[in-house]
């Protein structure tokens, strides 16, 4: 079985300019997460999908951050414009179940 | 408020030795799962081990077991036989009720020595 699926694996971009990240969920998965995970910390819950519908987005800054699922399969995180304070690992994740959410490689982002 | 709290921000362990690593949690749900995840320092986060909270017995994979205390809102994870290749990060997680979301701690670090 595949797993999670991101690109890129790495990003250097400077401030106020914008990034895409990309995440392809295992098959099947109706739920999808993106976490923000920055250096020394844990993961931050960004975005929660349940199909292609938004379930939790609360902790998303929403003036520069949005995402979408389209078709409930693969979805996009985007940053517009990137702050410093942005650089960190994007995580996506995926579950069938509340039972065990499974990660792919992350993003690593570096705001010059 | 913290939901999940990991005190040890990292631990040295001898090879072939058990460690344990704490994570007490807060929760006012009576339904709630608790998790384990090894961040090795490729990036990726490696599920371990669930506890349900209204599992009796202490889960148990392989090496990994959950010393799960539920009067005291502690799940320890205790790796036994380390192994030079467990040195990495250690989340301990936790989904609430319904939700799926889960609430990371901070992380512990074990370093394992030959």
């Amino acid at each position: 079985e595949a797993g999670v699926a991101q690109s890129p694996r790495y990003k250097i971009i400077e401030k106020r300019q914008s990034v895409a990240f990309w995440c392809n969920p295992i098959s099947g998965h109706a739920t999808l997460y993106w976490y923000q995970q920055i250096l020394g910390q844990g993961p931050k819950l960004l975005i929660q999908f349940q199909n292609n519908g938004v379930v939790d987005d609360s902790q998303l800054p929403k003036d520069r951050f949005s995402a979408e699922r389209l078709k409930g399969v693969d979805s996009t995180l985007k940053i517009q414009p990137a702050k410093l304070e942005d650089s960190a690992v994007y995580l996506c994740a995926s579950s069938l179940m509340a039972y065990e959410q499974y990660f792919g490689p992350g993003t690593r982002l570096t705001v010059t | 408020a913290q939901k999940i709290t990991q005190t040890q921000p990292g631990m040295f362990v001898q090879e072939k030795e058990a460690v344990t690593l704490d994570c007490t949690y807060d929760t006012s749900d009576q339904s709630y799962g608790l998790f384990w995840y090894k961040q090795p320092s490729s990036g990726e986060m490696i599920f371990l081990i669930y506890q349900g909270s209204y599992d009796e017995q202490n889960a148990t994979e392989g090496r990994y077991s959950l010393n799960f205390q539920k009067a005291r809102k502690s799940a320890n994870l205790v790796i036994s036989a380390s192994q030079l290749g467990d040195s990495a990060m250690y989340f301990c997680a936790m989904r609430e009720g319904s939700d799926y979301k889960l609430s990371f701690g901070a992380g512990t670090t074990v370093t394992v020595r030959a």
